[in-house]
């Protein structure tokens, strides 16, 4: 069955540094995708970044990109030059591409906080 | 704003109810998904329909069942609720696939 584990349940980083959110998935399948989501305290789900498992290019959007090593099976979130409204609850996803239709599975979530 | 709505905000309900939930997605999406957030569960994708058919099943429960209209709204039914099924239910929507979805501010249900 396909899983993903966030080993840091809450992170602590500087205004203006990067940070590494950790995200490691098992699967057999071939193809497949992974998401990253972030969830303000607010609670509304914000979709960040995805990386296809053929992409050979790492996803990058704007401040976020996506270290996608396929062989240790990780897909780490970086946030560059971080900022306060980067706080959040950040949650790592899997879907499968199975013939029959598609599945997604979460990851926990690493809470950030960044500091002033 | 993701131009994706979700009715009503909050519910309360008794066990053994039924409640609907209701998601308009953003125009020009065909792609409707349904997530049920609980502190126990974490996040768990329930269904995805896409231009009005099923396309996809994840942990969704019997009692549970949605579907999509040919306006693209989506619906999610819930019945005979029990208590565990107190949580924040999101709908995102995309365009097709799930490369890039865009998520509705959440129907957070309390069942007592």
């Amino acid at each position: 069955a396909q899983k993903i584990t966030q080993t840091q349940p809450g992170m602590f980083v500087q205004e203006k540094e990067a940070v590494t959110l950790d995200c490691t998935y098992d699967t057999s399948d071939q193809s497949y995708g992974l998401f990253w989501y972030k969830q303000p305290s607010s609670g509304e789900m914000i979709f960040l970044i995805y990386q296809g498992s053929y992409d050979e290019q790492n996803a990058t959007e704007g401040r976020y990109s996506l270290n996608f090593q396929k062989a240790r099976k990780s897909a780490n979130l970086v946030i560059s030059a971080s900022q306060l409204g980067d706080s959040a609850m950040y949650f790592c996803a899997m879907r499968d591409d199975a013939l029959y239709g598609q599945n997604f599975v979460f990851g926990p979530g690493t809470r950030l906080s960044v500091l002033p | 704003d993701s131009g994706v709505t979700q009715t009503p905000k909050h519910l309360i309900t008794a066990t053994g109810q039924r409640v609907t939930l209701r998601c308009s997605p953003r125009s020009g999406d065909l792609s409707v998904y349904w997530y049920q957030q609980s502190l126990d569960q974490g996040l768990q994708f329930l269904i995805q329909y896409y231009n009005g058919e099923e396309r996809a099943k994840g942990n969704i429960l019997e009692r549970f069942s949605a579907q999509q209209f040919p306006d693209l709204h989506s619906e999610l039914n819930l019945s005979s609720l029990e208590l565990g099924d107190s949580a924040l239910y999101f709908c995102a929507s995309s365009v097709g696939g799930p490369e890039a979805q865009y998520f509705g501010p959440g129907t957070r249900l309390l069942v007592l």
